[in-house]
């Protein structure tokens, strides 16, 4: 157990609906990172915050939004979604600030999106 | 951007046999990490490894920082060990944030 825990495990929608993905970050980490795992473009880099702040982003799709709230857990919103979109989305947590040196990031368990 | 491969792509070993895996990537980095996705999709961290040899049971680890490599040597294989396994590395990026840069993995089967 990671320690970083997501919400829910599973997912199934139709095309064009909008979902909220929940993670909770280890106890004392406050950047919070969103990764995107699907068959073709592989393990994909989203988007990052630090302490309530974006620090980072990846390949994120304007359709897509995120959000680090004060006790440090964060949401991924997924709006007009579409096939494409179904994937395996993973939240991960580490105690780096991303200003100098990193620290290990923990991966969730993953949220298994289905569009349908 | 960063690019990492990882090799061989596909392996399938014997029960008790031994491998190593190799990732390079190709650019300096502050972090290189190794995962092992088991076949129910879970990412757990088997190393935390920016630069010389770490080992944890049967499993090991060396990068080798300055010619921009790491291996993972699993020894005595169990059919427990299949699954993918990713090397990813990360950067502090301009803008103060930072990621993971993720290879395409080796598919690891074990069989009896």
């Amino acid at each position: 157990d990671s320690g970083v825990t997501q919400t829910p495990k599973h997912l199934i929608t139709a095309t064009g609906q909008r979902v909220t993905l929940r993670c909770s970050p280890r106890s004392g980490d406050l950047s919070v990172y969103w990764y995107q795992q699907s068959l073709d473009q592989g393990l994909q880099f989203l988007i990052q915050y630090y302490n309530g702040e974006e620090r980072a982003k990846g390949n994120i799709l304007e359709r897509f939004s995120a959000q680090q709230f004060p006790d440090l857990h964060s949401e991924l919103n997924l709006s007009s979604l579409e096939l494409g979109d179904s994937a395996l989305y993973f939240c991960a947590s580490s105690r780096t600030s991303g200003r100098s040196r990193v620290h290990e990031q923990y991966f969730g368990p993953g949220t298994r999106l289905t569009v349908t | 951007g960063i690019q990492v491969e990882q090799s061989p792509p596909d392996l399938i070993l014997q029960e008790g046999a031994n491998s190593t895996l190799r990732c390079n990537f190709s650019d300096s980095v502050n972090n290189l990490q190794w995962f092992h996705q088991n076949p129910w999709g879970q990412l757990i961290n088997l190393f935390y490894i920016p630069s010389g040899t770490k080992q944890n049971g049967r499993l090991s680890a060396t990068t080798v920082a300055t010619e921009r490599y790491s291996l993972l040597y699993i020894s005595s294989s169990q059919t427990t060990d299949s699954g993918v396994y990713f090397c990813a590395v990360e950067r502090v990026l301009t803008g103060g944030g930072n990621k993971l840069t993720f290879g395409t993995g080796t598919q690891l089967k074990v069989e009896l």
